[in-house]
């Protein structure tokens, strides 16, 4: 059975880093797209990052370019998430998500398997 | 970005009722809008995809219609495992985005 596991939440000063891992057992992660979403009470389900099924493609949303990075590590079957630059607005869970995707846009991408989510804090 | 907004924002019910959410997107999205129930402390799950396709494993009281702006997901007969939040997304552009939320409720 396909399952995600996600680690590496925590409290985090604004200006601090983290890096999220999101452990894929039951598949192949390298055979999907994979997807970061985040959630917080006041602004619901934001979609941050997806990396499709070859590497070779990533994208990120605008809250998060530049400071976020995607990545995957197939030998460990993992994808992550690296977070430079945090901000308070940053706090938030965050999902990774296995993905179905039709490759183009528009098109059809949905998030078909999700992890439990990890809690990231910024605060001083 | 392509806004997505939901009908009600949250919505009381009794079991066995049927009930409809609405989501509206700010442009033209053809078919590209899933939909997901996401109960509290979980993940969000996904129902429908494609506006109209029932993800493996759901319900058959679950269904979604529309295409254009105008989408709605329908529970025919409400069971005590339905009340929930539920999500629109869309996926016809970057950025990928969700609706707001609607909270289903007890009666």
């Amino acid at each position: 059975q396909a399952q995600l596991v996600e680690s590496g939440g925590g409290l985090v000063k604004p200006g601090g880093s983290l890096r999220l891992s999101c452990a894929a057992s039951g598949f192949t992660l390298s055979d999907y797209y994979m997807t970061w979403i985040r959630q917080t009470p006041g602004a619901g389900l934001e979609w941050i990052s997806y990396i499709t099924s070859s590497g070779s493609i990533t994208d990120y949303a605008d809250s998060v370019r530049g400071r976020f990075t995607i990545s995957r590590d197939s030998a460990k079957n993992s994808l992550y998430l690296q977070m430079n630059s945090l901000r308070v607005d940053d706090t938030a869970v965050y999902y990774c998500a296995r993905t179905y995707s039709s490759g183009w846009f528009p098109g059809y991408h949905h998030m078909v398997v999700w992890g439990k989510g990890t809690t990231v804090t910024v605060s001083s | 970005d392509i806004q997505m907004t939901q009908s009600p924002s949250s919505l009381s019910a009794s079991v066995g009722d049927r009930v409809s959410i609405t989501c509206r997107a700010s442009q033209n999205i053809d078919n590209c809008i899933n939909w997901y129930q996401q109960k509290p402390g979980g993940a969000p799950n996904l129902l429908i995809y494609a506006a109209s396709n029932l993800h493996s494993g759901v319900p058959s009281r679950f269904s979604g219609t529309g295409s254009g702006t105008d989408f709605t997901l329908t529970i025919s007969s409400l069971q005590p495992e339905d009340f929930a939040t539920y999500y629109c997304q869309q996926s016809y552009s970057t950025p990928i985005t969700f609706g707001q939320g609607t909270r289903l409720e007890i009666k």
